[in-house]
């Protein structure tokens, strides 16, 4: 049963602390999500990345926040320095595009990790 | 960019009732729609999804409709039961025409309560 892995599934942490995240998509997927979700703002958009190359990340905080894939098999979304709000569980998702330039794409289904639980005090 | 909205935020049913949940979204590119549900501390998951070149799928207790002129979606649970209590999120996908890809934006989640 292929599923999406993270690390570290519960971090407390205190502010100004750096704090790195690690996700392992689903071997031969080639699309990377990390979303970030809080009571308020639901399941935000952080970054995108497709075949390794990041797409989008409008939605995240440049400031403070970085998101790599050093590799097919790994990435990472980095908090430099971490701040209370930051606070919230972040999912690290990933599918498989099939996506063709001059063919209409199927769609994408996504599949999520177990979350990493953020606490900074 | 692609907006979605999602009501109700919370919906309360009877064991047996059923229960709808509907999605707008902004973009007429926009061409899947997948609906997830999270179980309070889980991950979401992917219950059902559907395509732009369809307009209502089923899977068992489950079905969903698309109307693609109003920009609408819908989630219907029939003969709901206890474990169908969670939070369902909608989403909508278009297509990223730099690099290509997909994106989803997400709907704001629905908490389905169903009482015994």
């Amino acid at each position: 049963d292929a599923r999406v892995t993270q690390t570290p599934r519960h971090k407390v942490t205190e502010m100004g602390q750096e704090v790195t995240m690690r996700c392992q998509p689903i071997l031969g997927h080639n699309t990377v999500f990390w979303y970030r979700q809080t009571m308020m703002q639901g399941l935000e958009l952080l970054a995108y990345f497709r075949n390794r190359a990041p797409l989008d990340d409008s939605g995240m905080p440049k400031d403070r926040f970085s998101a790599e894939m050093p590799d097919a098999t790994l990435a990472t979304l980095k908090i430099q320095p971490s701040e209370p709000r930051d606070s919230a569980v972040y999912f690290c998702a990933s599918g498989l595009d099939r996506f063709t330039i001059g063919r209409e794409s199927s769609g994408n289904t996504i599949y999520f990790g177990e979350g990493s639980w953020l606490t900074v005090v | 960019g692609e907006n979605v909205e999602q009501h109700p935020s919370t919906l309360s049913v009877q064991e047996g009732d059923s229960a709808v949940i509907k999605c707008t979204y902004s973009d007429s590119a926009s061409n899947y729609f997948p609906w997830y549900k999270q179980e309070l501390g889980k991950r979401p998951q992917l219950i059902i999804d559907i395509r732009s070149n369809v307009g209502e799928k089923k899977d068992q207790r489950i079905a969903v409709t698309l109307n693609k002129t109003a920009k609408h979606f819908s989630l219907h649970i029939t003969e709901t039961q206890p474990e169908d209590s969670a939070v369902y999120f909608c989403a909508a996908s278009i297509r990223v025409l730099t690099g290509g890809g997909n994106k989803l934006t997400f709907g704001t989640g629905t908490q389905l309560k169903v009482e015994l």
